[in-house]
């Protein structure tokens, strides 16, 4: 069955600091792929999606990732933290045999230090 | 009108009681989803409705069952839960089931059982 990894559970990094948040999957078909961001005590707001258009995909507030194939990578990144992007990061597929149906990883919590 | 709404916002009920969870969307999309998710856990899919038809019951137990009425509202209906049912429940929808457009989250219910 698809799935999706997320290497490391937390993030810590320095205000201005490069962010980068790593995400797998496993599919010998490139699935449509998300990143999402979830706010304490809050739903999931999109940030970005891949579906075979340009591999890397710019997104909301600064965020990008890059489709790579060969790695069946889609890594999220952002030049400069800023103290907002404190969250839970979710990377997600939809595998197109499985009805639709949204898989996320285990999440990635990212810190911001002053 | 590019939300999905859901209420209550917060929820404690005995495990005797029957409550129901509303979730609400104007934004034409066809299909909608129940997903729960745990502190510190990624969402997990409950239901999938497409076309108002229960498309997918990821073999929820009984003592949770989903209604569309129409396209553009979802029911969580609740018996009999047990403590460990307390979670947060989010709505979710998309133009279509699978959409390579990403889903669309509401805030969610935070549900308590005691």
């Amino acid at each position: 069955a698809q799935s999706v990894t997320q290497l490391g559970s937390h993030v810590s990094v320095s205000e201005g600091a490069l962010v980068l948040l790593r995400c797998n999957y496993s599919s010998s078909v490139p699935p449509y792929l998300f990143w999402y961001v979830q706010y304490p005590n809050q739903g999931l707001q999109l940030l970005l999606k891949y579906t075979s258009a340009a591999t890397l995909v710019k997104g909301i507030n600064g965020f990008e990732a890059e489709f790579k194939k060969s790695e069946t990578s889609f890594h999220l990144t952002k030049p400069s933290a800023h103290m907002s992007d404190a969250a839970e990061y979710f990377c997600a597929v939809t595998p197109y045999n499985q009805g639709g149906k949204l898989i996320f990883g285990q999440g990635t919590e990212l810190s911001v230090k002053p | 009108d590019t939300e999905v709404t859901q209420t209550p916002k917060h929820l404690v009920m005995g495990m005797t009681n029957k409550k129901s969870l509303k979730c609400e969307q104007h934004m034409g999309h066809r299909a909608m989803y129940w997903y729960k998710q745990k502190a510190k856990k990624p969402p997990e899919l409950m239901f999938v409705y497409s076309y108002e038809k229960l498309s997918i019951n990821e073999s929820v137990p009984s003592r949770f069952s989903p209604e569309c009425p129409n396209s553009s509202l979802l029911n969580l209906h609740l018996h009999a839960l047990q403590p460990e049912d307390s979670a947060l429940y989010l709505c979710a929808s998309s133009q279509e089931q699978g959409s390579s457009y990403g889903y669309t989250f509401g805030s969610g219910t935070r549900l308590t059982v005691v």
